[in-house]
């Protein structure tokens, strides 16, 4: 079955950089986009970037721009999200997500986006000294 | 940089009871790229809704979404024990993207 399976938890330092990795199986990652989603203790949900797995694009929250990249690792199905120079605020879970796009209109306007559908367990990065 | 803003924050309710939640765009949005999600403590979100209107696979004809332009709503037309949860309305498509700030249900 579709799976989209996490790396385990971290505890890091304030100033360091932590990486979660995402491992995809049971699909075809064709026209699939990966996001990365993240939900501070308490807090609402906050998209930060995405991936497109067949083009390598990449796209981010102007808020994380500069400390946030996403990658793909097509040899083994899997993303990767590295956040640098972590504060305490950035304490939270973080989640992967697929979401099927049909892009064959010639305008991104009229792209077909099909919600993020299957999520990752989510992974806690704890920040503190 | 586009705002959805949900509300009400938080509504008690009873099973049993309709309720529809609120979704405002602080510009005209695609419905394309509007979704909704469930979740439930500690656990990841579920998706329920996407392209404004269509319901995901294996989500009970008791929940709808509609709207378009700037103002979008899910409906549950019975809440069953189940649906207390928070609910949160995202936008998809051309970045930035974004989460509305949620609703909770909760049961009265």
């Amino acid at each position: 079955q579709v799976q989209l399976v996490q790396s385990g938890a971290e505890v890091k330092k304030p100033g360091a950089s932590v990486t979660v990795s995402c491992k995809t199986s049971g699909y075809s990652f064709a026209g699939y986009y990966i996001h990365w989603v993240r939900q501070a203790p308490g807090q609402g949900l906050e998209w930060m970037g995405r991936i497109i797995p067949s083009s390598g694009g990449t796209a981010y929250a102007q808020k994380f721009q500069g400390r946030v990249t996403v990658t793909w690792d097509t040899s083994i199905s899997s993303a990767y999200m590295e956040l640098s120079s972590l504060r305490s605020d950035d304490t939270a879970v973080y989640f992967c997500a697929r979401e099927f796009v049909d892009r064959t209109a010639m305008i991104e306007y009229y792209y077909n986006y099909y919600g993020m559908d299957v999520w990752g367990q989510g992974t806690t990065v704890t920040v503190s000294s | 940089e586009i705002v959805l803003t949900q509300s009400p924050g938080t509504l008690s309710l009873s099973p049993g009871e309709r309720v529809t939640l609120s979704c405002r765009a602080s510009q005209s949005i695609s419905g394309n790229s509007l979704a909704w999600y469930q979740q439930n403590p500690g656990q990841a979100p579920r998706l329920l809704i996407y392209g404004a209107s269509s319901r995901a696979t294996g989500i009970p004809d008791r929940f709808s979404g509609s709207g378009s332009g700037t103002d979008f709503s899910l409906t549950i037309s019975r809440l069953e024990p189940e649906d207390f949860a928070v609910y949160y309305c995202h936008l998809s498509g051309s970045s930035p993207l974004t989460f509305g700030g949620g609703t909770k249900v909760e049961i009265k």
